[in-house]
């Protein structure tokens, strides 16, 4: 079953924070975070496996709350190249590589 | 490394043919995945290889497609014939699974499908 991305759309101005939260029916075993640009290939930001644990990458970070079966992704002092579509990919138990990925966050920074 | 290789990158073709997509993973590798993703129904996995072997075939949407990997630098997603819905771009991933790591996936820059 697909996870559900919340917001669908984002506009920001350089320097400002977002937050993309990621949600699940299932029980998950990891998340993974991409990030693609229009006409590009995604390309992988973060993995966060069950424990709570929060991963960073430059000024993105991400969360996960297994109980919750929810993962954030959190973009700080945002960049003109932080711009594109965010996905993320839920992997349920340890079936390794079925990666399910959520229809995706538009984040725009504009100057 | 040259990262994954597919080819086309661009293919047009007429309702009825046959089309195959071809994909050369990161050396090393030994998970394979072929995506689809379009504005209707987002990045779908419609199967994935270990170790050359087929895994899970359960997104592929029909008996029109069909995927194989005959060694582990090479795989190929045929449809046959090909039909207008098909029209997508196909991304090949490929990921090396190290036990108790992570084990990001890498995508190849995509073929994009149109089926006239």
């Amino acid at each position: 079953q697909q996870p559900v991305q919340s917001p669908q759309a984002v506009i920001l101005r350089e320097g400002e924070d977002a937050v993309i939260n990621c949600s699940s029916s299932k029980a998950l075993y990891s998340v993974h975070w991409y990030r693609q640009k229009h006409g590009e290939a995604p390309v992988f930001l973060m993995i966060l496996l069950k424990g709570g644990e929060q991963k960073g990458h430059d000024k993105i970070s991400a969360s996960f709350n297994e109980k919750k079966q929810q993962s954030s992704l959190y973009l700080t002092a945002s960049q003109l190249s932080y711009s594109g579509t965010y996905f993320c990919g839920t992997l349920g138990g340890t079936s390794y590589g079925k990666l399910t990925f959520g229809q995706g966050t538009i984040l725009t920074v504009h100057p | 490394d040259a990262g994954v290789i597919q080819s086309p990158r661009h293919e047009v073709t007429e309702m009825g043919q046959e089309v195959t997509l071809r994909c050369k993973p990161i050396s090393g590798h030994d998970y394979l995945f072929w995506y689809r993703q379009t504005m209707m129904r987002g990045l779908e996995l419609l199967i994935y290889f270990n170790n050359n072997v087929p895994i899970d075939d359960s997104g592929m949407p029909e008996d029109r497609f069909s995927a194989k990997m005959p060694n582990a630098s090479f795989s190929t997603l045929k449809i046959q014939p090909s039909e207008p819905r098909d029209s997508a771009v196909y991304f090949c991933a490929s990921s090396q699974h190290r036990q108790g790591a992570s084990y990001e996936q890498y995508f190849g820059p995509g073929t994009r499908l149109t089926v006239t």
